[in-house]
Formats: structure tokens, C-alpha cells, sequence
């Protein structure tokens, strides 16, 4: 099956900090998404990106899916930013997501 | 437009108790997916339903669970008896179509048995 790799695993950041999280993928996908969970558990999705780049706010992502890869950068990290960052490709139709290991970000005042 | 909707947020069992999660999909979303991360594992699919029919029960780890959703809306995920590894958060998610559409993820029931 395929393989869902994150880089770095983990990351500590001081606040006002910028930051880019790597996914890397061994297989063509037909969807691939960011979510971060929060300390509380709470699974929130931040984008939708097949391929091509997106932005909302303090945070954009981009895909290269002819490479395989996709990033997510975060900029002017704040602590509310902690937590682990997902991403999760689908490659077969019906949108069983394959989840990386994750990224734990801890931003510090 | 509410989003997918999970009851309860938390739960507190003992070992060998039932517990019943429930998973209200986004309306008119067909496609409804149950995930969970246990022991801080990665996060794994569980089974998919299209409307009332379950399409894809793969990642389902033993027949302590079920799960289903009668009339095609919410779905239930009950665990019989619970045991300690079941531990952990249980993520619903709910799309409209089966490709190339946004999957939204409720925000989890965290299950501790004790």
C-alpha cells in the first residue's frame, strides 16, 4: 500500500516563528488533506489541496503531485498553533484516507 | 451549514462495558466514514458507509464493533465489550460525493476504558 511519510516528526517553534511541514507520498493520489489535531483531540481540516497551492490566513499549503509531495507552511506561529499536524492522501476511489504519522508542532510564548 | 457532529465528546467506560458513539453527518452527505487513533498511533480507517450501506469495513479491528446507520443519516459505532486497547479518539467523517470531493472530519469522541 502506499506510503504516508512527515517531516520533521516533531518541532518546537518560538512564537512569531515561520515554519514548513513536508508530506511525502510513494503513490499517485486522487485527494490528499491537512488537518491539525489540537491538544484537546479535535481533528480540524485546513485544506483541501490536490494539487496546486492554497492560502487561508497565517497558513497556505501547497502540492506537487507530479512529485509526490505537498507542504504546509505556517507563518507568525502562535501557541494556538500546537498540536500535530496530519496529512492524509486518498488513492483509491471512496476516500479511504491513508494518514501520516503526523508532525507535533509546540509553539512557546 | 452545521458541521459533522460527535456524541459524546468524551467517555469514561470500564473494561468489558458496551459504549455507543454516535456520528451525525453533514446533510446530504452520503459518504460517511468512522477513523480512530489509538495510543497515539496514526490515525486509521475504520469502515464507510454509502447512505445506509456499508461499503467498506476493512480497517474494522475485531466484531467487538458495529456499526450502522439505519435510514441512510446518523451512524452509530458501538464497541461490546470495550478493552483497555481500545482507548483513544474516534473521528467521523462525512463527504458528498466518493471522488474528488472534501471529506469534513467531526472533532471526535475521545473513548477511555479503564
Amino acid at each position: 500500500g502506499i506510503q504516508v511519510e512527515q517531516s520533521p516528526p516533531d518541532l518546537i517553534l518560538q512564537e512569531g516563528a515561520n515554519s514548513t511541514l513536508r508530506c511525502n507520498f510513494s503513490d499517485s493520489v486522487n485527494n490528499l488533506q491537512w488537518f491539525h489535531q489540537n491538544p484537546w483531540g479535535q481533528l480540524i481540516n485546513l485544506f483541501y489541496i490536490p494539487s496546486g497551492t492554497k492560502q487561508n490566513g497565517r497558513l497556505s499549503a501547497t502540492t506537487v503531485a507530479t512529485e509526490r509531495y505537498s507542504l504546509l507552511y505556517i507563518s507568525s506561529s502562535q501557541t494556538t498553533d500546537s498540536g500535530v499536524y496530519f496529512c492524509a492522501v486518498e488513492v483509491h476511489y471512496g476516500q479511504n484516507f491513508v494518514f501520516g504519522p503526523g508532525t507535533r508542532l509546540s509553539v512557546l510564548p | 451549514e452545521a458541521g459533522v457532529t460527535q456524541f459524546p465528546s468524551h467517555s469514561v467506560i470500564e473494561k468489558g462495558q458496551t459504549v455507543t458513539l454516535r456520528c451525525d453527518p453533514i446533510s446530504g452527505h452520503d459518504n460517511l466514514y468512522w477513523y480512530r487513533r489509538v495510543m497515539g498511533k496514526e490515525i486509521k480507517f475504520l469502515l464507510h458507509f454509502v447512505k445506509e450501506s456499508k461499503q467498506d469495513e476493512s480497517g474494522m479491528p475485531n466484531n467487538r464493533f458495529l456499526a450502522e446507520r439505519t435510514g441512510g443519516t446518523y451512524s452509530t459505532l458501538k464497541v461490546q465489550p470495550a478493552e483497555l486497547e481500545d482507548s483513544g479518539v474516534y473521528f467521523c467523517a462525512s463527504s458528498r460525493d466518493r471522488v474528488y470531493t472534501e471529506a469534513f472530519f467531526g472533532q471526535g469522541t475521545r473513548l477511555t476504558v479503564v
